[in-house]
């Protein structure tokens, strides 16, 4: 079975400063990845998705990820951190061919001080 | 679109008592979820449905009945509340199909509070 763990439940940054929000899983077999964003009482939204087309993906807001088989590793990193950032980020991961579910990360929230 | 949307915002419940959560989405989405968010937890699946007349068991589905009458809604019960549902809970829609397959696109939550 499929799972994934996000190291560090609670990130804090400098406003500029380079965001790494780290994921790791593991997977019987290749699987599909996501980054979702959650703002304040709000729901999930889609930043990002690997679906084997490129190791490294490109999301909204500046946000990409890579993809790195040998070390199960989808991180997640913006250059420069913006305070609009703030918010809480799951890593979520799904087997290849069109599995219903989807199984998520407990999440990490990112704090940007000014 | 309205997207998915979620009834309703906020409710607070006595122990026993009984609530329907009620999710739409108007993207013709062949696939539904109900997931419940508890800090420190993530997001954990309650049940799902992949089509009308469907329904089954997530990860957490002990204490809650589910329905799928019709395709664009999706029906979370709680038959008899207890202070441990106390949670936001999330709904989801994806399609089965196409280039955004295995996107999954969520409501705005549902925040549940049970004394």
């Amino acid at each position: 079975a499929q799972s994934v763990t996000q190291l560090g439940s609670h990130v804090s940054v400098s406003e500029g400063a380079l965001v790494l929000l780290r994921c790791n899983y593991s997977s019987s077999v290749p699987p599909y990845l996501f980054w979702y964003v959650q703002y304040p009482n709000q729901g999930l939204q889609l930043l990002l998705k690997y679906t084997s087309a490129a190791t490294l993906v490109k999301g909204i807001n500046g946000f990409e990820a890579e993809f790195k088989k040998s070390e199960t590793s989808f991180h997640l990193t913006k250059p420069s951190a913006h305070m609009s950032d703030a918010a809480e980020y799951f890593c979520a991961v799904s087997d290849k061919g069109g599995s219903e579910k989807l199984v998520f990360g407990k999440g990490t929230k990112l704090t940007v001080n000014p | 679109n309205a997207g998915v949307t979620q009834t309703p915002k906020f409710r607070v419940l006595k122990t026993g008592q009984s609530m329907t959560l009620l999710c739409a989405q108007d993207m013709n989405h062949e696939y539904m979820y109900w997931y419940r968010q508890d800090p420190g937890m993530g997001l954990r699946l309650i049940h799902y449905s992949v089509g009308e007349g469907t329904t089954a068991k997530g990860e957490v589905p002990d204490g809650y009945n589910v329905s799928r009458l019709k395709k664009q809604n999706f029906l979370l019960g709680l038959e008899s509340a207890a202070p441990s549902q106390t949670s936001v809970y999330f709904c989801a829609s994806r399609d089965r199909q196409g280039p955004l397959q295995e996107t999954q696109y969520f409501g705005p939550g549902t925040r549940l509070l049970v004394l």
